[in-house]
C-alpha cells in the first residue's frame, strides 16, 4: 500500500488569507482526488485530477498534479469561514484500493 | 437524489456482540466499499466490492466480515466486536474504483460512529 503525506496537519488563518495543502508520496498515482470532510459527515469529493501537470480550479480552490503524478497541492485563495474543514488527499495506483493521507484541517476564522 | 445511506448512525455495544452496520446505495453503482477513520490515522479501508458477490480485503479487515449478495448494498458485520474497534466507520461506492476520467466519483455515507464497551 502506498503511503501519501499530507502538510501541514493543522492550519490556523484569518478570513481573506491564502493557503496551500500539500499531497506527496513516492509512488506514481493513476489519479488524485481531493475530499473535503466536515464534522460529523462523509468526504465529499472535491476534485479528481488523472493527467501529469493538470491544474483545475473550482471557484477559489485551485488544484494541481505533479507533473511526475508523485504529488498534488491544493491551494486556496482569499479563504472563507465556510472553507474550514478536514482536507484530505486519496490516490489509486490501478488497483481496485483507495489510500487516503491523514487529512488537513482547516480553520478560517472570521 | 443521489445518496450512500448507513444504518445505525450511532451505535454502542458490548464487547462479542455481534452486530451489522447496513450501506446502501441508490445509484448502481459497481464498487463498494468500507472505511474507519481514527484520529491521528485518517481513513483507512477495510474490505471493498467489486460486484456482486466479489470482495477483497483492504487495509485493516481483521474482525469484520462483508458480503454483497445484491448490487445496492454491503453490509459490514462485526461477529465479537472489540473497543479496538470504537471507530468512525464510513461506506462508500463509486461506478468504477480506477478513477481515470475527471468525472469519477466516490460517493460517502454520512458515517457510523460505533463505541465498543
Amino acid at each position: 500500500t502506498q503511503l501519501l503525506e499530507q502538510s501541514p496537519q493543522f492550519l490556523s488563518i484569518q478570513e481573506g488569507e491564502n493557503l496551500t495543502v500539500y499531497c506527496n508520496s513516492s509512488s506514481v498515482f493513476s489519479s488524485l482526488q481531493w475530499y473535503r470532510q466536515e464534522p460529523g459527515e462523509g468526504p465529499v469529493l472535491l476534485v479528481t485530477v488523472v493527467t501529469g501537470g493538470e491544474v483545475k480550479k473550482l471557484k477559489r480552490l485551485t488544484f494541481q498534479f505533479g507533473d511526475a503524478r508523485k504529488d498534488s497541492s491544493l491551494h486556496i485563495t482569499a479563504a472563507q469561514p465556510g472553507d474550514t474543514g478536514l482536507y484530505l488527499c486519496a490516490a489509486g495506483a490501478g488497483s481496485y484500493q483507495l489510500t487516503f493521507g491523514k487529512g488537513t484541517k482547516l480553520s478560517v476564522i472570521p | 437524489e443521489a445518496q450512500v445511506t448507513q444504518n445505525p448512525r450511532y451505535l454502542i455495544t458490548v464487547t462479542g456482540k455481534k452486530l451489522t452496520v447496513t450501506c446502501s446505495q441508490n445509484m448502481n453503482h459497481e464498487y463498494m466499499s468500507w472505511y474507519r477513520q481514527d484520529p491521528g490515522l485518517g481513513l483507512r479501508q477495510i474490505y471493498y466490492s467489486m460486484n456482486v458477490e466479489v470482495t477483497d480485503k483492504g487495509d485493516v479487515p481483521e474482525g469484520y466480515k462483508v458480503s454483497r449478495k445484491e448490487k445496492r448494498n454491503f453490509p459490514l458485520i462485526l461477529e465479537s466486536p472489540s473497543p479496538n474497534q470504537t471507530s468512525l466507520y464510513f461506506c462508500a461506492s463509486s461506478f468504477r474504483i480506477q478513477f481515470t476520467t475527471s468525472t469519477d466519483t466516490q460517493y460517502f455515507g454520512p458515517g457510523t460512529r460505533l463505541t465498543v464497551l
